[in-house]
């Protein structure tokens, strides 16, 4: 059984700039959510998507976007980077938004911004 | 508000040494969840254990065990005899919200322990 697959898994990018991250769930699950690492801030949600919609969202400001497509595929975006924005940005996936659903996470995308 | 706290930034070991990680959260809800996750040099987190707030038994697997204690709200990880291959960060996690209905699928992470264990 394939796992959470993120890609691109690392990416430089410039100030400015905007970027894509993709996310694969594992097959049957239905929920995928987005959390940002970085060493001043530690882990923290950015927002999590069920059936195409977007259940919750966490304290980033409007740069930070996402989608889910109807194979439960999900996207994030980032637009306007910031040398702040440099971090590893994990996808996770469970059957459900419920949390009490066990997250299997992905092995990140990580961003670098000069 | 949910709130982890793991105090120990890093520890460090000699193989064979039992490690106890600790674990503290705050939350005014009475349905939670608590979750323990493992991260690698890899990058990816690794689900090791998973509790909810009305089960305060404690759990061993292997050379792993979990206690939980509402009346410290502590759920704190031990290794007995620890291995090289222990090496991580190790995340205290909780879920919860029920009680509000607000904060579905969402997890609020501790910052982590950075456990190094020598040869």
């Amino acid at each position: 059984k394939a796992g959470v697959t993120q890609t691109p898994r690392y990416l430089i990018k410039t100030r400015g700039q905007q970027v894509t991250l993709s996310c694969s769930p594992i097959s049957g699950h239905r929920s995928v959510s987005w959390y940002q690492q970085t060493p001043g801030q530690g882990l923290q949600f950015l927002f999590e998507y069920f059936s195409e919609t977007q259940r919750n969202k966490g304290n980033f400001p409007g740069r930070f976007s996402g989608r889910q497509f109807s194979n439960s595929r999900s996207e994030m975006n980032v637009s306007t980077l910031e040398l702040g924005d440099s971090a590893l940005y994990l996808c996770a996936s469970s059957f459900t938004p419920s949390g009490a659903n066990v997250l299997t996470f992905g092995a990140g995308s990580r961003l670098t911004v000069l | 508000a949910q709130k982890v706290t793991q105090a120990q930034t890093e520890i460090s070991v000699v193989e064979k040494e039992d490690v106890t990680l600790d674990c503290v959260y705050e939350t005014r809800d009475t349905t939670y969840y608590l979750f323990w996750y493992k991260q690698p040099p890899s990058g990816e987190l690794v689900f090791l254990i998973r509790r909810n707030s009305f089960d305060e038994q404690n759990e061993i697997s292997g050379r792993y065990s979990w206690n939980f204690q509402k009346s410290t709200s502590s759920f704190n990880f031990t290794i007995t005899a620890s291995q090289v291959v222990d090496s991580a960060v190790y995340f205290c996690a909780l879920s919860g919200g029920y009680d509000r209905g607000s904060t579905l699928g969402r997890l609020y992470f501790g910052r982590g322990t950075q456990l190094t264990v020598w040869p």
